[in-house]
């Protein structure tokens, strides 16, 4: 089974820039997720999908920051214009069904984007 | 509010050595889930455990265990006979009720030395 995709996996931009990643999660799985991780720090939630809909962006910039997932598959996230505090890795994530509560799912990772702001 | 603090920042050991990883979290919901993951240096995150509140056993893989006591807010990892493929980021984290968002703590880096 292929596992979750993630691309590009390195991009250097200089601040004020706009910058997209995309994110395809593994077949069938109905709930996205994008994380923010910080250099020395744990995973952030920006963003839950469930299908093609929002479940959870509390903690998404949305001055600057957009994620779409227009056909419940594939997502994007964008940075619009990027500071040079979003340098980080952007992860994605999918499980199965809603979240984690149900019948023990676990999130699946990516291998992240690793964006550089200069 | 809710947190999960990994005090150690970066663990050297020595190959065959047990190694044991703290994590302390703080919640005032009365179910929730903790859980660990390990990030290898290629980055994805894989996951090790999840544990509800309410299912204190220790639980043992191979050479992982797990000790959950909630007297202390604890959710200790131990490594048995360590490997140097086990050198990676391990990350405690915690998801109260009502929603899935999941609380990292910030990490502790564990390098097992040949």
């Amino acid at each position: 089974e292929a596992g979750v995709a993630q691309s590009p996996r390195y991009k250097i931009i200089e601040k004020r820039q706009s910058v997209a990643f995309w994110c395809n999660p593994i077949s069938g799985h109905a709930t996205l997720y994008w994380y923010q991780q910080i250099l020395g720090q744990g995973p952030k939630l920006l963003i839950q999908f469930q299908n093609n809909g929002v479940v959870d962006d509390s903690q998404l910039p949305k001055d600057r920051f957009s994620a779409e997932r227009l056909k419940g598959v594939d997502s994007t996230l964008k940075i619009q214009p990027a500071k040079l505090e979003d340098s980080a890795v952007y992860l994605c994530a999918s499980t199965p069904v809603r979240g984690h509560r149900e019948n023990n799912n676990e999130q699946f990772f990516g291998p992240g984007t690793r964006l550089t702001v200069l | 509010a809710q947190k999960v603090t990994q005090a150690q920042t970066e663990i050297s050991v020595v190959e065959k050595e047990d190694v044991t990883l703290d994590c302390v979290y703080e919640t005032r919901d009365t179910t929730y889930y903790l859980f660990w993951y390990k990030q290898p240096p290629s980055g994805e995150l894989v996951f090790l455990i999840r544990r509800n509140s309410f299912d204190e056993q220790n639980e043992i893989s191979g050479r992982y265990s797990w000790n959950f006591q909630k007297s202390t807010s604890s959710f200790n990892f131990t490594i048995t006979a360590s490997q140097v493929v086990d050198s990676a980021v391990y990350f405690c984290a915690l998801s109260g009720s009502g929603d899935d968002k999941i609380i990292f703590g910030k990490g502790t880096r564990l390098h097992i030395l040949p």
